[in-house]
């Protein structure tokens, strides 16, 4: 079935730093949608990306779909101790979302 | 106030017996889904539901079952055939199947003994 790899697995950062979490896949993905689970939360909705080499940036993240849409990523500049939390991406499948393993984000202040 | 609810928030239950988990919502979904997270894992599809008396199974299917009898309600019930019951439990809705966001409830967390 339909996999998506998410890397890396784990992000330790100074507050202050950038992150960047990557999400791939071997086939071509109709739609990408992110979303973010803080420690001992539930995931919560980040965004959705639909277009070949889509840009969308919601403050601090910027979200990226590759242009063959078979990858996307999402960059958070000058992390905040609020950006902690586990990452996901997931590709829509038949009748399913397929969610990448997620980026555990942590920062040190 | 709209919403998607689990019960309890965490749930305690001895080795062989059987455990029902609460998922209710009140968005107007069609569509519900149960996944299950273990520590520092990502989430694996037990069932999904498209619509009311219909659902299908996910990857880890085997010793869970489910219902669909309302729109709102999607209980799932962790059987004693559940190797490896203890996780947490996640249930979401979203409308019109995949192509739009899916909202999670805050989730059961199960430990069996």
């Amino acid at each position: 079935g339909q996999q998506v790899m998410q890397i890396p697995q784990y992000q330790h950062v100074q507050e202050g730093e950038d992150f960047t979490t990557y999400c791939n896949s071997s086939t071509t993905l109709s739609n990408i949608q992110w979303y973010k689970q803080r420690p001992g939360g539930h995931p919560v909705f980040l965004i959705q990306l639909v277009k070949s080499g889509e840009v969308k940036k919601q403050k601090r993240l910027t979200f990226q779909f590759g242009e063959a849409k078979k990858n996307s990523s999402l960059h958070i500049t000058a992390t905040q101790t609020t950006d902690v939390g586990t990452y996901f991406c997931a590709a829509q499948g038949a009748q399913k979302l397929v969610f990448g393993q997620g980026t555990r984000l942590t920062i040190n202040p | 106030d709209g919403g998607i609810t689990q019960s309890p928030k965490y749930l305690f239950r001895k080795e062989g017996q059987n455990v029902t988990l609460s998922c209710e919502q009140n968005l107007n979904h069609d569509a519900m889904y149960w996944y299950r997270q273990d520590p520092g894992q990502g989430l694996r599809l037990i069932y999904y539901s498209q619509i009311v008396n219909d659902f299908q199974k996910g990857d880890i299917a085997e010793g869970y079952s489910v219902s669909r009898e309302k729109k709102e309600s999607f209980p799932l019930t962790v059987t004693s055939a559940q190797k490896n019951p203890t996780a947490f439990y996640l249930c979401a809705s979203s409308t019109h199947g995949t192509s739009y966001e899916q909202y999670f409830g805050p989730g059961t967390r199960l430990t069996v003994t």
